[in-house]
């Protein structure tokens, strides 16, 4: 497949606990994105890279948020001690070329939907 | 922080009707794009704008980039039941890293 996945599709956990949310871009595109996108609500946009590089931070909700990307490919976005309130659907985007041009089209994954009981 | 407005909120439409929503923001954005996001699924691109002032169409849809560049809007012409969804304006302000969607306009099109 040519499209950017993610997984897991659905993820269902206890407050408190650790999750890692898998993304893997089309190949060859230098810029992912991660997004939030609480139910009803727009998407809000919490991290991009250009490259390995993440050149601004600020739109993590808190330090229990964290991403990183290898290889300029795949990215885990993980969010540590879960809280209700980061109950959503967490969309992975990916473009050619990113900040340089943020015309470019963002091809989104179908998202994670997390849960937190 | 930054917020895009979007207006209005939802739409009920007949089918073949045209519709017009729009899209302000705090800032100066320089690129405005619009996607649209069908249930369950992540948002799809329509139409991008460049520079203030600039009308694009794609089909029945065409966007405009206001001169202040500070809004946008977004016309559909002769609704199709295809056209249900989500629509989001979005884009990078002039400054900083990151990238912003609007609130969204939700589009309901009654056969």
């Amino acid at each position: 497949g040519a499209g950017v996945s993610q997984s897991p599709s659905n993820k269902v956990t206890e407050k408190g606990k650790d999750v890692e949310l898998r993304c893997d871009p089309i190949s060859g595109h230098t810029a992912l994105y991660w997004y939030r996108q609480r139910l009803g609500q727009g998407l809000e946009f919490l991290i991009y890279f250009q490259g390995n590089s993440a050149p601004d931070k600020s739109g993590l909700p808190s330090d229990r948020f964290s991403a990183e990307r290898t290889g300029e490919s795949v990215s885990t976005l993980t969010i540590q001690r879960t809280q209700q309130e980061d109950s959503a659907v967490y969309l992975c985007a990916s473009s050619p070329r990113g900040r340089g041009s943020w015309s470019d089209t963002q091809y989104f994954g179908p998202g994670t939907r997390l849960t937190v009981l | 922080g930054q917020q895009l407005n979007q207006s209005p909120q939802s739409m009920f439409i007949q089918e073949g009707e045209d519709v017009s929503m729009n899209c302000t923001s705090s800032s100066i954005f320089n690129t405005w794009l619009w996607y649209k996001q069908d249930p369950g699924e992540g948002p799809v691109l329509l139409i991008a704008l460049y520079k203030a002032g600039e009308l694009t169409s794609n089909g029945r849809l065409t966007a405009q980039f206001g001169i202040t560049r500070k809004d946008s809007f977004l016309n559909i012409s002769a609704s199709i039941p295809s056209d249900v969804g989500i629509y989001f304006c979005a884009g990078p302000p002039n400054t900083g890293n990151q990238f912003y969607f609007g609130t969204g306009t939700s589009l309901t099109v009654i056969p």
